[in-house]
């Protein structure tokens, strides 16, 4: 268990749909990043957030929004939702916000029909 | 493009088998590492390294770093098959906070 609680772990929905996905890091991590992972793309980093303030963007589409709530637990929100965006989609966290060390959660399946 | 390119993507093998697998990028990392990842599961990591030419051993994986923080290379010696896994490298280019960026991954499979 790596500390990381990733929820939910499935989802499905439709076209045009909105879903928000959340993540709660391990205790004491400030920095949580969101990927998305799938079969002919790999792990493609989204965008990372540190003590509640963003860090990195990465290949984020303009329909997906992301933030760190003061708790900081995340969550990443997709909207307007295609056939091309069903995929898993992992949170990881760590203490520091470079990198080195990430947990990662179990993810969430999302397939859009 | 993958700023990481993982070599093989695919490799299926005998138990008691030796492998290397291998991570090579044209830019400087601050520091590289190695993740294992299980169907169904997130990555989980298995080192860091950050020191050109560092080798680290964890019991029958041996990583190293290349002198000049382009590359990397994971060797397993006598696979298993509980080794069965994606194995993915990952790093930050050198220069403060960056994003964190993934290889597509080896598929390892040993057979037994």
């Amino acid at each position: 268990d790596s500390g990381v609680t990733q929820t939910p772990k499935h989802l499905i929905t439709a076209t045009g749909q909105r879903v928000t996905l959340r993540c709660s890091p391990r205790s004491g991590d400030l920095s949580v990043y969101w990927y998305q992972q799938s079969l002919d793309q790999g792990l493609q980093f989204l965008i990372q957030y540190y003590n509640g303030e963003e860090r990195a963007k990465g290949n984020i589409l303009e329909r997906f929004s992301a933030q760190q709530f003061p708790d900081l637990h995340s969550e990443l929100n997709l909207s307007s939702l295609e056939l091309g965006d069903s995929a898993l989609y992992f949170c990881a966290s760590s203490v520091v916000g470079d990198g080195e060390k990430l947990f990662f959660g179990s993810g969430t399946q999302l397939s859009v029909l | 493009t993958q700023l990481l390119e993982q070599s093989p993507q695919f490799l299926s093998i005998q138990e008691g088998e030796n492998l290397t697998v291998y991570c090579n990028s044209s830019s400087v990392f601050s520091s590289l590492q190695w993740y294992r990842q299980e169907p169904g599961e997130g990555p989980v990591l298995l080192v860091t390294v950050v020191t050109g030419g560092e080798v680290k051993k964890l019991k029958r994986l041996t990583f190293q770093f290349g002198d000049a923080r382009k590359d990397s290379s994971l060797h397993i010696t006598a696979a298993q098959p509980g080794d069965t896994g994606l194995y993915l490298c990952a790093g930050a280019l050198s220069g403060g906070y960056q994003k964190v960026t993934f290889g597509i991954g080896t598929k390892l499979q040993v057979i037994p």
